[in-house]
């Protein structure tokens, strides 16, 4: 299957910081990405459709001001959690649409653990 | 309502057993479904396509209703190793929508 990296895998940050997450698609082009969040014991609520070279497609109660998505290539695209705070703490993992004989299916990241102090 | 729904278990078996898991989905445009695994702390990772005919994966067998919108996930022979939390997805319309997943506790 496709690969996708995700770093970093865990940061500790202040509240007021910005933290930035990568996410590339190893072996594959990927036109469009996804940002999910993750709260403990609760399911994966999708964030945003990252699109590459065009603004990212936020969900319902997403603040597009405070997660900002580039998606710049077509191997890349990142998050950034603008002024942090102990509310945004969370597991973010990104994901991408698969290459070749894959584009149904959908391959991770393998996560940040965001801790805002 | 929510567009995919699953039971959260846990469901807690012993070595050897089989297990089915459930999942309902709402929208009944959905084009296409997937199981899967999520370990404690972990990304989600792809177990098996699913498909109107049925699908197996040795020990793994999925099946959709597309009538009764429905999707099912059957493990034979459970292993400690099957200890995870199994998320039912859908794809509607290029959006992936993840169930709370169904945690599953496979004991010695």
């Amino acid at each position: 299957g496709a690969v996708v990296s995700q770093h970093p895998s865990r940061v500790i940050c202040k509240s007021g910081t910005s933290v930035k997450i990568e996410c590339r698609s190893l072996d594959f082009q990927a036109t469009t990405m996804f940002w999910y969040r993750q709260f403990p014991k609760q399911s994966l609520m999708l964030m945003a459709t990252s699109n590459e070279g065009s603004k990212a497609t936020y969900e319902q109660g997403v603040e597009k001001d405070k997660f900002l998505i580039n998606h710049a290539s077509l191997t890349l695209s990142t998050l950034t959690v603008t002024s942090a705070h102990p509310e945004d703490s969370s597991f973010y993992i990104c994901s991408a649409r698969g290459g070749r004989g894959e584009v149904e299916k959908l391959f991770f990241g393998s996560g940040t653990q965001l801790s805002v102090l | 309502r929510k567009e995919v729904e699953q039971d959260p278990g846990p469901f807690n078996v012993p070595e050897g057993a089989t297990v089915a898991f459930n999942c309902t989905y709402s929208n009944s445009a959905s084009q296409s479904f997937f199981w899967y695994r999520q370990d404690c702390r972990k990304e989600p990772k792809l177990l098996m396509s699913v498909y109107s005919s049925g699908n197996e994966d040795g020990r793994f067998t999925a099946q959709l209703n597309r009538a009764s919108q429905y999707i099912s996930l059957l493990i034979r022979d459970s292993k400690l190793s099957d200890s995870a939390t199994y998320l039912c997805v859908v794809n509607n319309f290029n959006k992936f929508y993840f169930g709370s997943g169904t945690k599953l506790n496979v004991k010695p």
